[in-house]
């Protein structure tokens, strides 16, 4: 069954750290990928997609990923995390053979600590 | 545009208990979805609806019904709600133009609690 994996559910940084969260999915054919964010008590808001073409995609608030896809990732970066980052992320992915459904990973919850 | 609004925002039932969440979007979307998010489960598709007067069932969708008689809204329907309900509900529409181009807007969820 296509899944898609989050590697870590929680994350701790300091303001000013580096932020990587990782994502990878098991599905062969062509994908498109998101991350959605959801800061606290607030809903899901789209961070950046992939559909096609440059694989580094930029998104809100300073937000990146890079789809590899011989290693079936889309991980998500930030250079320098605030604590207003506070959130949590969720990535997914919809494959072309899937009637538009996306398929979520299970979440990765983002504490900054000031 | 009010997007995509969900009503209520929090309910408490009782075991046995029925109820009807009501999700509204303004942005003539044609599918919609209901999800529940549980910790540590990300997001789970209940039902979605591809159009108006269409309904099918996603990864969850035992003790749960839905309706879409209008396209703006898309009702989620407990008949005898169970503790194992308790969640919180999202709903979220798209106009995907081709599988590529699906992106989902989400209300601002439904927190419920079965006792």
């Amino acid at each position: 069954a296509q899944s898609v994996s989050q590697h870590n559910h929680h994350v701790i940084l300091s303001e000013a750290a580096s932020l990587e969260l990782g994502c990878n999915y098991s599905y062969g054919g062509t994908v498109n990928l998101f991350w959605y964010v959801q800061y606290p008590g607030q809903h899901l808001q789209l961070l950046l997609k992939y559909f096609s073409g440059d694989p580094l995609v930029k998104g809100i608030k300073g937000f990146e990923a890079e789809f590899i896809k011989s290693k079936f990732s889309f991980n998500l970066r930030k250079p320098s995390v605030q604590w207003s980052d506070t959130a949590e992320y969720f990535c997914a992915v919809i494959p072309m053979d899937s009637n538009y459904q996306l398929i979520w990973g299970a979440g990765t919850k983002l504490i900054i600590k000031p | 545009n009010a997007g995509v609004t969900q009503t209520p925002k929090f309910r408490v039932l009782k075991t046995g208990q029925s109820m009807t969440l009501l999700c509204a979007q303004d942005m003539n979307h044609e599918y919609m979805y209901w999800y529940r998010q549980d910790p540590g489960m990300g997001l789970r598709l209940i039902h979605y609806s591809v159009g108006e007067g269409t309904t099918a069932k996603g990864e969850v969708p035992d003790g749960y019904n839905v309706s879409r008689l209008k396209k703006q809204n898309f009702l989620l329907g407990l008949e005898s709600a169970a503790p194992s309900q308790t969640s919180v509900y999202f709903c979220a529409s798209s106009r995907p133009t081709s599988y590529a181009y699906n992106e989902q807007f989400f209300g601002p969820g439904t927190r419920l609690t079965v006792l």
